[in-house]
């Protein structure tokens, strides 16, 4: 079956460290990755997406990914993390065929002071 | 321009009561969809709809049921809820140009089953 695999439940960095978060597609043709993340209790925000092109891509808050097909994955980094980062965050793929986004189990990221 | 609204944000159930979630947009999305939270297993699809009057089935649609009636709205339904439906339940909408939108969630509710 398709899915989202996120090995790291739970990752802990100091403040101004840099950070990268797993995640890795069992498989397919060209996906459609999305990264998301959710502050605690409120809904998911959208940090940045790669359907083609570019496979570096760049999004809000300071945030990058890149998607590397023979790796089958596409990590998130951040150079220098700030104690707002403190959240939780999602890779997602959309199986177009099925209209559906499948999701990874979550990365839950703290901060060091 | 409120995005994706959905109500309530908190309730508390007792086993075998019913309810509904309910989910509004007002991007003019065609596509809707519900998905529940629980912890270490991200989100999992319950049921999707592609336009008013079309549903289907996610990966965890049993016992719950859905209904498209509007573009709008899209109430998620609870018959008779039981302990297993505890979660946190997010509504979500994407406009029908595929590729340049993105899912829009709501801010979830939140549901206990005693």
């Amino acid at each position: 079956a398709q899915s989202v695999t996120q090995p790291d439940i739970h990752i802990t960095v100091s403040e101004g460290a840099s950070l990268e978060l797993r995640c890795n597609y069992s498989y397919g043709a060209t996906p459609y990755l999305f990264w998301y993340v959710q502050s605690p209790g409120q809904g998911l925000q959208l940090l940045l997406k790669y359907f083609s092109g570019d496979t570096l891509v760049q999004g809000i808050k300071g945030f990058e990914a890149e998607f590397k097909r023979s790796q089958s994955s596409f990590n998130l980094r951040k150079p220098s993390v700030h104690w707002s980062d403190a959240a939780e965050y999602f890779c997602a793929w959309l199986i177009q065929g099925a209209q559906k986004l499948v999701f990874g189990q979550g990365t839950r990221l703290t901060i060091n002071p | 321009n409120a995005g994706v609204t959905q109500t309530p944000k908190f309730q508390v159930l007792k086993t075998g009561q019913s309810m509904t979630l309910q989910c509004a947009q007002d991007m003019n999305h065609e596509y809707m969809s519900w998905y529940r939270q629980d912890p270490g297993m991200g989100l999992r699809l319950i049921h999707y709809s592609v336009g008013a009057g079309i549903t289907d089935q996610g990966e965890v649609p049993n016992g719950y049921n859905v209904s498209r009636s509007t573009t709008e709205d899209f109430p998620l339904r609870l018959l008779s809820a039981a302990p297993s439906q505890t979660s946190v339940y997010f509504c979500a909408s994407r406009g029908r140009v595929f590729g340049a939108n993105v899912l829009t969630f709501g801010a979830g509710s939140r549901l206990t089953v005693l």
